[in-house]
């Protein structure tokens, strides 16, 4: 979904669980994903990223789900910890083929020890 | 250097005034961006170019324009800030690879 005017939720984990960070799409026809993270002051970073033939990926702590049946992705971060705290969106880079990259609602991870 | 740059990195204006952000890349894409987030809110875009000579409205370019004066450079200009363009504005370039954010500019028009 689009990111226009909804405040983004929130999830809190204890240092060392693991975080799953959920993003639904609207587009069925949207072919690659990518996740980012921001943190405090900076810029979106990349993360990692799937495309629509695949159903999982890997990265290093990281892993991503996409379920194109019910248009849902998944970041899942492995023994979450204090550096991870930061703003996770999801964005689509050819928003119903325009080439434009539209970010997902974001979630804002905070880590308590 | 970073590949993404920002000028200024922080403003502060008065309402009405005219104000530029600056943006320049070493990235050499031909793709730039200038999306706005307010705070506890996604980046909305704004204005987009694929090259040179192209230039597009994003969701929100009400109250903006922007310049592509260069490959390398891409301005956002508010032409009668007001308040609720307070905000902090990134500035984005892409090709085959992926996206490459600037730091961000954050603006507030008092």
């Amino acid at each position: 979904g689009e990111s226009v005017g909804l405040h983004l939720p929130t999830l809190s984990v204890q240092e060392g669980d693991n975080s799953i960070i959920n993003c639904a799409y609207s587009n069925s026809a949207s072919d690659y994903f990518i996740w980012y993270k921001q943190e405090s002051g900076k810029g979106p970073q990349f993360i990692i990223d799937i495309r629509s033939n695949m159903d999982k990926r890997q990265g290093q702590r990281v892993t991503v789900l996409l379920n194109k049946t019910v248009k849902h992705l998944s970041l899942q971060i492995a023994a979450t910890q204090p550096g991870d705290s930061a703003v996770y969106f999801c964005a689509d880079p050819n928003h119903y083929n325009t080439d434009k990259l539209i970010f997902g609602t974001g979630t804002r991870l905070q880590v308590f020890p | 250097d970073a590949d993404v740059t920002q000028t200024p990195r922080n403003r502060i204006t008065k309402t009405g005034k005219r104000i530029m952000l600056e943006c320049s890349q070493t990235k050499g894409h031909d793709r730039m961006y200038w999306y706005r987030q307010d705070p506890g809110l996604g980046l909305q875009l704004i204005y987009y170019s694929f090259d040179v000579k192209d230039i597009n409205k994003g969701e929100i370019s009400d109250g903006y324009s922007v310049s592509r004066q260069a490959q390398a450079k891409f301005s956002l200009s508010l032409e009668s800030a007001i308040p609720n363009q307070t905000a902090l504005y990134f500035c984005a370039t892409s090709d085959q690879d992926g996206y490459t954010f600037g730091s961000g500019t954050r603006l507030t028009v008092v």
